[in-house]
């Protein structure tokens, strides 16, 4: 069964601080990945797309890695400004767009 | 430019009533998406259209339908609410299905409560 488990499911953080977001998948066959972050009562925003020969991709002060062949990404936030407080949703597509598998994300929350 | 706007933004609704979702989105993208989130659960399709006059299933798409009479609109209807259909809607656009390397864009959301 195809599936995206992110971790942890929470996360709280001191503003400054760097942390690091997991995702592990079981999709295939794979096509690409991305994260997401989802402000609260707001809809996801993309943040990153890799594809399968690509293991590194940053946007701002976000950079996501991919390992293929575990099947692992990560998403790493540097600094960290109180505006990252907000669900990161990873996403893995096996083929067109109703093909996307979401996580259930990881709520991060940075404290001043 | 609005993006994707999506009415009402919330909405309390008796068990059995109907209702319709409005999605509008201004970008003149192919495709569009119905999806629901529920809590400690991922983004789920419901229904999705490739382009204007075509429509497919997604993962969940018992007691809810779609149209897409042109490019711009997308409305979701539930024919008869029930309480397990409680959750937040998103409509989100894509410029085209098919390359799904393409940003996919999200509206704001509709928060349902079916009681």
């Amino acid at each position: 069964k195809n599936q995206v488990e992110q971790s942890p499911q929470s996360l709280i953080i001191l503003e400054g601080k760097n942390c690091t977001l997991q995702c592990n998948y079981t999709v295939s066959p794979f096509s690409n990945l991305r994260w997401y972050k989802q402000d609260t009562g707001r809809g996801p925003v993309s943040l990153t797309i890799m594809t399968f020969s690509e293991n590194t991709k940053s946007n701002g002060r976000y950079t996501a890695t991919l390992d293929a062949d575990t099947k692992q990404s990560s998403l790493h936030i540097t600094a960290s400004q109180l505006s990252d407080s907000a669900s990161y949703i990873c996403v893995v597509s096996s083929g067109g767009y109703n093909k996307l598998i979401f996580g259930a994300g990881t709520r991060l929350a940075v404290h001043p | 430019t609005a993006g994707i706007t999506q009415a009402p933004t919330s909405q309390i609704l008796a068990a059995g009533r109907s209702m319709t979702l409005r999605c509008t989105q201004d970008m003149r993208h192919n495709a569009m998406y119905w999806y629901r989130q529920d809590l400690g659960l991922g983004l789920r399709l419901i229904h999705y259209s490739n382009t204007a006059g075509t429509t497919g299933k997604g993962e969940v798409p018992d007691g809810y339908s779609v149209s897409r009479a042109n490019t711009d609109d997308f409305p979701l209807t539930l024919a008869s609410a029930v309480p397990s259909q409680t959750s937040v809607y998103f409509c989100a656009s894509s410029e085209f299905e098919g390359f799904s390397s393409d940003t996919q864009y999200f509206g704001p959301g509709t928060r349902l409560t079916v009681l």
